[in-house]
């Protein structure tokens, strides 16, 4: 079935380093990517997203492109701030099951001051 | 400000009890979702919604159920809880159609069976 693979963290960055967290995807077809975020105690946030190939997806500093070639989605910010500390998700819309969203694992990020 | 509420945030419950997880939302939307967010973060579809009077099964087997009787409330009870029903669970609603389908994430519950 349709999934998405990210890299395992946790990624610890000194604040205003730059950022990347790698994520590929298995599908049949080209579903809606997406990017969300969770910080401590609280739900899942929507980050970002793209809807088709070369989409580029921006919000709060944070660029993702969907890379139909290389099945990617890698997260990207240029000077991460210590309030980015959370956790983040990769996911792609699902073609069935009432279009919900299959998530990655997860990747924890702590920057540091 | 939260378009969808999850109550209660935090249970602790003796085995054996039953529970209920409230979610509500606000914003019209058809869809709902329950997710189950284990320890190591992983999300697991378990139950969903298409609309009223709609509830379905989701990947991740589970003991829950869930009801649809208003558009706006998805509740997820548990007859009989076990410690291996500790775990984060998070509701989520989406609108209808065929586009990117962005969900929107209520709080959570996290619920604690001992």
């Amino acid at each position: 079935g349709d999934s998405v693979t990210q890299m395992e963290g946790p990624v610890t960055l000194s604040e205003e380093a730059f950022l990347t967290i790698n994520c590929t995807y298995t599908a049949t077809g080209y579903p809606s990517l997406f990017w969300y975020v969770q910080y401590p105690g609280e739900g899942l946030q929507l980050l970002l997203k793209a809807t088709k190939a070369d989409d580029k997806g921006s919000n709060k500093g944070f660029e993702a492109t969907y890379r139909k070639e290389t099945t990617s989605f890698h997260l990207e910010k240029g000077s991460v701030q210590v309030s980015d500390s959370a956790v983040y998700f990769c996911a792609l819309r699902r073609s069935n099951s009432g279009y919900a969203l299959n998530f990655g694992k997860g990747t924890s990020l702590l920057v540091t001051p | 400000e939260a378009d969808i509420y999850q109550t209660p945030r935090y249970l602790v419950i003796g085995t054996g009890k039953k529970i209920t997880l409230e979610c509500s939302q606000t914003m019209g939307h058809d869809k709902m979702y329950w997710y189950q967010q284990d320890p190591g973060m992983e999300l697991h579809l378990i139950h969903y919604s298409y609309g009223v009077n709609s509830t379905e099964k989701g990947d991740l087997s589970s003991e829950s159920t869930v009801s649809r009787i208003r558009t706006e409330h998805f509740p997820l009870t548990l007859e009989s809880a076990r410690p291996s029903h500790t775990s984060q669970y998070l509701c989520a609603s989406s609108e209808q159609g065929t586009g990117a389908n962005v969900l929107t994430f209520g709080a959570g519950s996290r619920l604690t069976v001992l």
